[in-house]
């Protein structure tokens, strides 16, 4: 049981480069997310997936794209990648832990833009 | 006004004392919080949730709801190094809903 895994681990882009990360649950979730935390800003929520086939905007979608590949299957596209999108990316699917809801995070993508 | 809010600290504690984090949020409608610890380079994980008013406790841990005053806390007693992390304050507006807002985070220095 990986829990929640996320590739790449790390990445360096140049301006205008284009990336996809991936992220896979094996819980049997059904909601994942997507993350960026940045220095004194804590995590803010990118896009969301309450379920397999549908996908919703967050506080900071600008720039990104969504696909839910599947239940398991949840990546993050950026097209034309900006510096301001240096960041760490997590993902995270949502169930429960004994009784309480809880997000559970993948290890996270460290993303530099030059 | 930040929807969640977090003294970012550093807040430093030495061993064997009670920390004490504290989170305000703006949503008086709110109906699910949580507390995530974070250390260094790692993903956060869940401590606590708690979704009525009063204390709930969990080992050294007890969070505090008071949805009055929008406040939610996390006492930590018998503070040890290995609680030195960033504790993240996370909320939902809705019971069942799918967005979850974090705060920006408070980091604890535990000194042995």
């Amino acid at each position: 049981n990986a829990g929640v895994t996320q590739t790449p681990k790390f990445q360096v882009l140049k301006t205008g480069q284009s990336m996809t990360l991936q992220c896979a649950q094996d819980m049997n979730h059904n909601s994942m997310y997507w993350y960026r935390q940045d220095p004194g800003m804590g995590l803010r929520l990118i896009y969301y997936s309450a379920s397999e086939g549908t996908t919703d905007k967050g506080e900071v979608p600008n720039g990104y794209n969504v696909s839910r590949l599947n239940k398991r299957e949840f990546s993050l596209r950026l097209e034309s990648a900006a510096p301001s999108q240096t960041s760490v990316y997590f993902c995270a699917s949502r169930g429960l832990a004994g009784s309480q809801e809880t997000q559970y995070f993948g290890p996270g993508t460290r993303l530099l833009v030059l | 006004q930040k929807e969640v809010e977090q003294n970012s600290g550093p807040l430093s504690v030495p061993e064997g004392a009670i920390a004490s984090l504290n989170c305000t949020y703006s949503d008086r409608g709110s109906q699910s919080f949580f507390w995530y610890r974070q250390y260094s380079g790692k993903s956060p994980e869940l401590i606590m949730s708690i979704y009525s008013n009063g204390d709930k406790e969990d080992g050294r841990f007890t969070a505090q709801l008071n949805k009055a005053s929008q406040y939610v806390s996390l006492l930590i007693r018998d503070s040890q190094p290995s609680d030195s992390a960033t504790y993240l304050c996370a909320v939902n507006p809705y019971t069942g809903g799918f967005k979850t807002i974090f705060g920006a985070g408070t980091r604890l220095f535990v000194k042995a």
